[in-house]
């Protein structure tokens, strides 16, 4: 069964670093989105994309971050100035239509130190 | 998108029925009931979703109640691998993209 894969698993900055996180979702897939989880807290909604740009975006998702879809494959999640708060379980997630169910991947493990 | 309310945790025997029940008595006419489950660090997984019928797949069924203000999750053969985080989410197909989540059922699984 076709998956969404992320890369690292897990990724450790310093803080005031740029980190991306890397996503390649399901390749007939047309919506992508991002959610964090912060450790022992609910999953939270970032942004989602489609049709080359942002459709959706939470509060925390602010001027520090940023998603690009550079080729056909990839799906990539920015943050340019990493904060200790930014430290959380990144999953990237996407769907085939609007109306069918997400597809999540298992995470990028961001420890900002 | 309306609120659920979900007990925080169960926990159920081996091969035995699990039974994870979701209020949801705000519910409006277009709202979907979905079903997502986090097994430990990894990303939510899909599980099923109904907007009044009752629905099942290979992993599970789901009956939704005529008054649609509550449903109940069923994993038939409960394995030690569906011990999860069970998130029951109500969510109208129009009111954009995203999903929310709340805390979900920890269901445990015991042998």
């Amino acid at each position: 069964e076709p998956e969404v894969t992320q890369t690292p698993s897990h990724q450790v900055t310093q803080m005031g670093q740029e980190v991306i996180l890397r996503c390649v979702p399901i390749s007939n897939h047309l919506y992508f989105y991002w959610y964090r989880q912060i450790l022992g807290q609910k999953v939270e909604f970032l942004v989602s994309f489609y049709n080359n740009e942002i459709s959706e975006k939470s509060e925390i998702f602010d001027d520090q971050f940023s998603v690009e879809r550079p080729d056909g494959s990839n799906f990539t999640l920015k943050i340019r100035s990493t904060k200790l708060e930014d430290s959380a379980m990144y999953f990237c997630a996407s769907r085939e239509n609007i109306n069918s169910p997400l597809h999540f991947g298992n995470g990028t493990r961001l420890t900002v130190t | 998108d309306a609120k659920t309310t979900q007990p925080t945790s169960m926990d159920c025997a081996e091969g035995r029925a699990a039974n994870l029940p979701c209020n949801h008595s705000t519910i409006s006419g277009n709202e979907y009931v979905y079903w997502y489950r986090q097994i430990h660090s990894q990303g939510p997984q899909y599980i099923i979703h109904g907007l009044k019928n009752n629905e099942t797949n290979e992993m599970a069924s789901l009956i939704i109640t005529e008054d649609r203000k509550s449903s109940t999750l069923i994993l038939p053969h409960a394995t030690l691998r569906d011990t999860a985080v069970y998130y029951c989410i109500v969510r109208a197909r129009s009111s954009g993209d995203k999903l929310t989540f709340g805390t979900g059922t920890r269901l445990a699984v015991r042998p």
